[in-house]
Order: structure tokens, then sequence, then C-alpha cells
């Protein structure tokens, strides 16, 4: 079945670094990928859908100057949190589909300590 | 509004069966997800459901039910690293994740 590879799966970094996390999908193309967040306790929230060769739109209360989303191929979707700070310590998880209507494929996540 | 339903905690005992159930009422449907989720650690994929059916995947089985809005996640053969919390999630029209609360899975030798 479609993989969706997400790396890395952990990663520390102390605050004012930058973080890069990678979603590939192994075995398809993806036209849309959607990048998640999960606060502490609580839900996983939908932060932002990128669309290969176009912005990513993002949702509102998303900064999208911190969090910035690269998806430059149908294969390869990219978040980058800037300037991290231990507020953004959370649990990053994307996922990859071919287009409207086609199921959704998810990566295994990244749990991001910034300290 | 939007909510999924699953019980707080279950108990079962090492080496039977357990099925953990999942209601939901969402504004549209995606796909219905099953995460497990160890203490202190990240939730851990474990199936996606989006069309009716079993899907099976070892000692892991997940159930959907579109019409009847609902779920169920089999564990077979339990372990004692089974132990965990299991939440479910649904996906809706606007691809935000619905999560419930968890389920609490304690395994007894």
């Amino acid at each position: 079945g479609a993989v969706v590879s997400q790396h890395p799966s952990r990663v520390i970094c102390k605050s004012g670094t930058s973080v890069k996390i990678e979603c590939r999908s192994l075995d398809f193309q993806a036209t849309t990928m959607f990048w998640y967040r999960q606060f502490p306790k609580k839900s996983l929230m939908l932060m932002a859908t990128s669309n290969e060769g176009s912005k990513a739109t993002y949702e509102q209360g998303v900064e999208k100057d911190k969090f910035l989303i690269n998806h430059a191929s149908l294969t390869l979707s990219t978040l980058t949190v800037t300037s991290a700070h231990p507020e953004d310590s959370s649990f990053y998880i994307c996922s990859a589909g071919t287009g409207e209507n086609s199921p959704l494929h998810f990566g295994n996540g990244t749990r991001l300590t910034v300290t | 509004g939007q909510n999924i339903d699953q019980p707080t905690e279950m108990t079962a005992t090492e080496g039977a069966i357990v099925q953990i159930n999942c209601t939901y009422q969402t504004s549209g449907f995606n796909g219905l997800f099953w995460y497990q989720q160890h203490a202190g650690e990240a939730p851990t994929f474990l199936s996606y459901n989006v069309l009716d059916g079993l899907e099976e995947k070892g000692r892991f089985s997940s159930f959907l039910s579109r019409s009847k809005g609902y779920s169920y996640l089999l564990l077979k053969e339990l372990q004692m690293k089974d132990s965990a919390s299991y939440l479910c999630a649904v996906l809706n029209s606007n691809y935000q994740l619905i999560w419930g609360a968890g389920t609490k899975l304690i395994i007894k030798p």
C-alpha cells in the first residue's frame, strides 16, 4: 500500500535554531500534503495545506513566517520551524493524498523538543 | 457539534482479545484513524479506514461502518506491551482531525 515517510521521528534542538521536517510519499505522487500539530494533551490540529508548485494555505492562527512549508515536488513536502522556541515543542504529522476524494496516507510523525 | 466517543478505560488479560469501540458525529467524513499512545510518547499510527469493512494488520484489526458512524479496533493475542491509550480520530470534510479522548487499555497477566 501507499507509504508516507516522515523524517526525523524525533529531534531535539536549541532555542533560536531552525528545524526541517521532511514528508515523502514513497510510491505515489502526492498533489496535496497536509501538516498537523498536536498540542500537549490536546487534539491534532491542521496547520496548513500544501499543493505541489504553489504556496501553502495556512489555517487561522498559524504563523506563515514561522512554519515554512515547501512542496517543491510531487513526492516531497517540508515543514521548517524557524527560530524555534520551547512552546514549539510538539508532535508534528504530515499526510499526503493524490487529489480530492482520495484516501490520505499519514506519516508516523515527528516529536520536536526545543530546549 | 462534532464529537468522538470511546470508553475511558478498559481492562483485559494477556493473551486475550479486546475490542475498543468508537462512535462519531462529524461534519463530513474523509476517514477514521486509530492511534496507539504509550504514556509520555507521541501517538503511533495504527490504521486508517475510509471504506466500510474490516482491515486486518497482524494482531490488530479495524472495522468501519460509515452509515452507523461506528468503528472498532480489535486487538488479538494481547501482550503486556499493548498497555497504552488508543485514540480514535475522524478526518472531517475540511481535512481536520477530530479526536476522541482516548481509551486507556490495561493488560493484566
